[in-house]
């Protein structure tokens, strides 16, 4: 099982829908857990950070679901800036920070 | 705020020349990274730096030295650059490393080209 994986996508959605994204980890003493967000040929940005109570920045939610080891983000009434690549980062074993190689959204007009 | 800096952004090397990328913050993070980018395979983990006066190999450390120059400084250096390694480079910096990684902030990427 890879250390961090994602559905590639790409996820096309029309504006003003909701979204939602999974990434699971093979770590089960993973610790650390966020979101970036990649424009093409831009570097990652990080979206939020996802806490064990799972938590909201806006438009955008964060969960984290240890029994089953993934993570989620939701994004909510979707708009045409939300069209990137959303990254899952993990650290894994030794405590690396793993990349997941993202999923493609784009929102569509 | 600069916060993370990279240098040069575009490189084009013939094969088995040799070269060193350049990365300084000025966050005072601990913590300092460097990760490859390919198409289909995300990025990578060349290198990494928990704290000043420690390096460690990451997925993909062959063909790459660093050196923590000092906390604000990691370079990557190629000592006899290769076509595989053909990639964008993006170098990064968080404020510790560790079970509780805090988040890292990334420069803006150094695009190499090795013919």
């Amino acid at each position: 099982r890879k250390e961090v994986e994602q559905d590639p996508g790409p996820f096309n959605v029309p504006e003003g829908a909701t979204v939602a994204f999974n990434c699971t980890y093979s770590n089960s003493a993973s610790q650390s857990f966020f979101w970036y967000r990649q424009d093409c040929r831009k570097e990652p940005k990080l979206l939020m950070s996802v806490y064990s109570s799972g938590n909201e920045d806006g438009r955008f939610t964060a969960q984290l679901n240890r029994a089953s080891q993934y993570i989620s983000l939701l994004i909510r009434d979707s708009k045409l800036s939300d069209s990137a690549t959303y990254l899952c980062v993990v650290n894994g074993r030794d405590d690396k920070i793993i990349f997941g190689k993202g999923t493609r959204l784009h929102i569509l007009p | 705020n600069a916060g993370v800096t990279q240098t040069p952004k575009f490189q084009v090397l013939k094969t088995g020349q040799s070269m060193t990328l350049q990365c300084a913050q000025d966050m005072n993070h601990n913590s300092m990274y460097w990760y490859r980018q390919d198409p289909g395979m995300g990025l990578r983990l060349i290198y990494y730096s928990a704290s000043e006066g420690t390096t460690d190999k990451g997925e993909v450390p062959n063909g790459y030295n660093v050196s923590r120059l000092n906390k604000r400084e990691f370079s990557l250096r190629l000592e006899s650059a290769a076509p595989s390694q053909t990639s964008v480079y993006f170098c990064a910096s968080s404020e510790w490393a560790g079970p509780y990684n805090s988040p890292l902030h990334f420069g803006n990427g150094t695009r190499l080209t090795v013919t």
